[in-house]
């Protein structure tokens, strides 16, 4: 079955970045959405095929995807930003597989 | 705008049926596919099952299959999810999905899912 790890946890100052990844086998090859969830709150795609944002998601979020790791990065860090992440996959054996997810806490 | 509303949900003995709805809205419901997804308290997201925009095709996660089941009814704009033979584990936050893209092909499609409902809260408890 396959797998997508990520770091429990982030924490990061304020204007700093954040690097949150999702490790999966050669996830490269396939297509990675990332969610935001605030606490009390449903998840928000911010990320969707590797890098594009939908509308409305600050530049500040951004994504890359290879080999073996996928990446979301959040520059330029604020209070708002602090949240659950997951990254998401389709495989073909799972269908729609969700990461482990990761706590972004800003210090 | 799009709106996803979920209800169904309530506290329920093991062993029992239930069955959730999301009614939706701001978007042509009977083009898009659609998703439910799980959160078990304090725990991450879990994928559950998708229906074709025209209910003709349906997948689901291993972990329900034979025990859940999506259906739609484009005519009311609405998505269901019936859970039968409920265990403890089964205790989560459910959520309906939208596809980000529309598509009338045969089967699915993958892509991401860009809104998402509230949630109802399903808890099995005797």
């Amino acid at each position: 079955s396959y797998v997508l790890t990520q770091p429990p946890s982030v924490s990061v100052a304020p204007g700093q970045t954040a690097t949150i990844t999702c490790g999966g086998n050669n996830i490269g090859s396939k297509s990675v959405h990332w969610y935001q969830q605030k606490p009390g709150q449903a998840p928000v795609l911010v990320v969707y095929d590797d890098s594009d944002r939908p509308s409305g998601i600050p530049e500040r979020f951004s994504g890359s995807n290879s080999g073996d790791t996928a990446t979301l990065t959040i520059s330029r860090v604020e209070a708002g930003d602090e949240a659950d992440f997951y990254c998401q996959v389709w495989d073909s054996s799972r269908g729609n597989v969700f990461g482990t997810g990761t706590k972004v806490t800003v210090l | 705008q799009v709106q996803l509303v979920e209800s169904g949900g309530g506290v329920v003995q093991p062993g029992k049926s239930l069955r959730l709805s999301c009614a939706a809205s701001g978007f042509t419901f009977s083009t898009y596919d659609m998703h439910w997804v799980r959160q078990a308290p304090g725990k991450g997201l879990e994928w559950l099952a998708i229906s074709s925009y025209d209910g003709s095709h349906k997948y689901y996660a291993e972990s329900v299959k034979g025990r859940f089941i999506v259906s739609r009814d484009n005519s009311k704009n609405t998505l269901y999810l019936e859970i039968n033979s409920l265990r403890a584990d089964d205790t989560a936050l459910y959520y309906c999905a939208k596809n980000r893209r529309s598509s009338m092909v045969q089967g699915v499609i993958w892509v991401a899912l860009d809104s998402w409902g509230q949630g109802t809260l399903v808890t099995v408890s005797s």
